[in-house]
């Protein structure tokens, strides 16, 4: 059964910084491209940022480009998400996803909550 | 990329169908067929129920039906049942593939 579960949430002063960590399994992790997806209090889903399987493209929202990088480790089944100059508007249940071939989301893991707050 | 946009809210009694509807763009769901629908119930991770406008995945109960006309796609829930209390996003990739675009959620209510 995949598995996808988040850490590495918490709450972080404006301006912070945190990162994000994925792990999988049982999944052909090397053969997905990943997502991270995020939720904040009462809002909808936001898609955030992607890598492709092997690292060769990445691509952000709007709204975190610049501060936030995604990158990930094979070797280690693992996604991640380094979140910079942080801001109360970006705080949310951050979601990694993995996509299908057919360009949507087909397993999800649990979230984990950031809060950005003084 | 603008949100897409849905009914805030759709309920319905056990047995009837429902229908929420997702507004695009040209942009988006308009252009593309990669449109898929989510239910996501509180404190769970979403699960998708319909993809590439029309297809479901195995194990998904065939209530679940999605179309597309222009820039609006459909997901109809047929027998409504109370299990099928939770929000549903709609979904579309757009700008060749390199972003996505969700919708801003209908919270569906069984009566």
């Amino acid at each position: 059964q995949v598995q996808l579960v988040e850490s590495g949430g918490g709450v972080v002063q404006p301006g912070g910084s945190l990162r994000l960590s994925c792990v999988a399994s049982a999944l052909s992790f090397t053969s997905y491209g990943m997502h991270w997806v995020r939720q904040a209090p009462g809002k909808g889903l936001e898609w955030v940022a992607f890598m492709q399987y092997d690292g060769s493209e990445e691509y952000y929202a709007d709204s975190v480009k610049g501060r936030f990088t995604i990158s990930r480790d094979n070797s280690k089944n693992a996604l991640y998400l380094q979140m910079t100059s942080l801001r109360p508007e970006d705080t949310a249940v951050y979601y990694c996803a993995s996509k299908a071939a057919a360009y949507y989301f087909d397993y999800w893991g649990q979230g984990t909550l950031v809060t950005v707050s003084s | 990329q603008s949100a897409l946009t849905q009914p805030a809210s759709v309920s319905g009694s056990p047995g009837q169908s429902i229908t929420i509807s997702c507004t695009g763009t040209s942009s988006d769901v308009g252009n593309y067929n990669h449109v898929s629908w989510y239910q996501h119930r509180t404190g769970k991770a979403p699960k998708v129920m319909i993809y590439e406008v029309t297809k479901r995945p195995s194990g998904v109960s065939n209530r679940f039906s999605g179309s597309k006309s222009g820039n609006t796609a459909s997901l109809t829930i047929s027998g409504l049942q109370a299990e099928d209390e939770a929000d549903y996003y709609c979904c579309s990739t757009a700008v060749s593939y390199t972003s996505w675009v969700f919708g801003g959620g209908t919270k569906v209510t069984v009566l």
